[in-house]
């Protein structure tokens, strides 16, 4: 079946180093999401990638989504603690629902 | 405003239990409903998801099932709990653009 592979599974940073996370698909992408959980808590929607080479930004987080549309991206600059947590990419499914990367588990040290 | 809600927080239940966990939907109408289950620093499994009213779609077979008995309620359910049930499970709407509001997760111990 459809699959969305996300790379690194870990991350272990220092505070104001940089991080970033890829998501690669074999087939094209109608787009892609990206969410973010924290410790304990639910994964929440951060953003929507629709267009070929589309970049977006919410304060320190860049994301990308590449240029055929099989791959993207979400770059943090300068982590902060409250930066920690679980990325997660996901692709829209052929039955409509969403296919979930395994995620970035992202620890930031003080 | 929508929001969605699931309870219970938390559950510890002994093998053989049955299972009954709810999310209801509130602020919109037909919304897809899933569920999924999380493993302790895994990814998301999607276990069933809902089009509508009495509409259940099953990704993986096991011994849980789920019930749409109202267009903004679902239910997960299991009649005999395994040790291998345990996880954070997830409950999740979204319309047509398929942008997923999750709840906030019930995380169930089975011992």
């Amino acid at each position: 079946g459809q699959q969305v592979m996300q790379i690194p599974q870990y991350q272990h940073v220092q505070e104001g180093e940089d991080f970033t996370t890829y998501c690669n698909s074999s087939t094209t992408l109608s787009n892609i999401q990206w969410y973010k959980q924290r410790p304990g808590g639910h994964p929440v929607f951060l953003i929507q990638l629709v267009k070929s080479g589309e970049v977006k930004k919410q304060k320190r987080l860049t994301f990308q989504f590449g240029e055929a549309k099989k791959n993207s991206s979400l770059h943090i600059t300068a982590t902060q603690t409250t930066d920690v947590g679980t990325y997660f990419c996901a692709a829209g499914g052929s039955q409509g629902n969403l296919i979930f990367g395994k995620g970035t588990k992202l620890s930031v040290k003080p | 405003s929508q929001t969605i809600h699931q309870w219970p927080a938390t559950l510890v239940q002994p093998v053989g239990s049955p299972l009954s966990l709810e999310c209801t939907v509130e602020g919109t109408s037909n919304p897809n409903l899933y569920w999924y289950r999380q493993a302790a620093g895994r990814g998301l499994q999607l276990l069933f998801y809902s089009v509508g009213i009495g509409q259940i779609s099953s990704e993986v077979p096991q011994n849980l099932s789920a019930s749409r008995p109202q267009d903004r309620q679902f239910i997960l359910s299991s009649k005999k709990l395994l040790l291998s049930d345990s996880g954070f499970y997830l409950c999740a709407w979204d319309l047509a653009k398929n942008i997923q509001y999750f709840g906030a997760g019930t995380r169930l111990s089975v011992l």
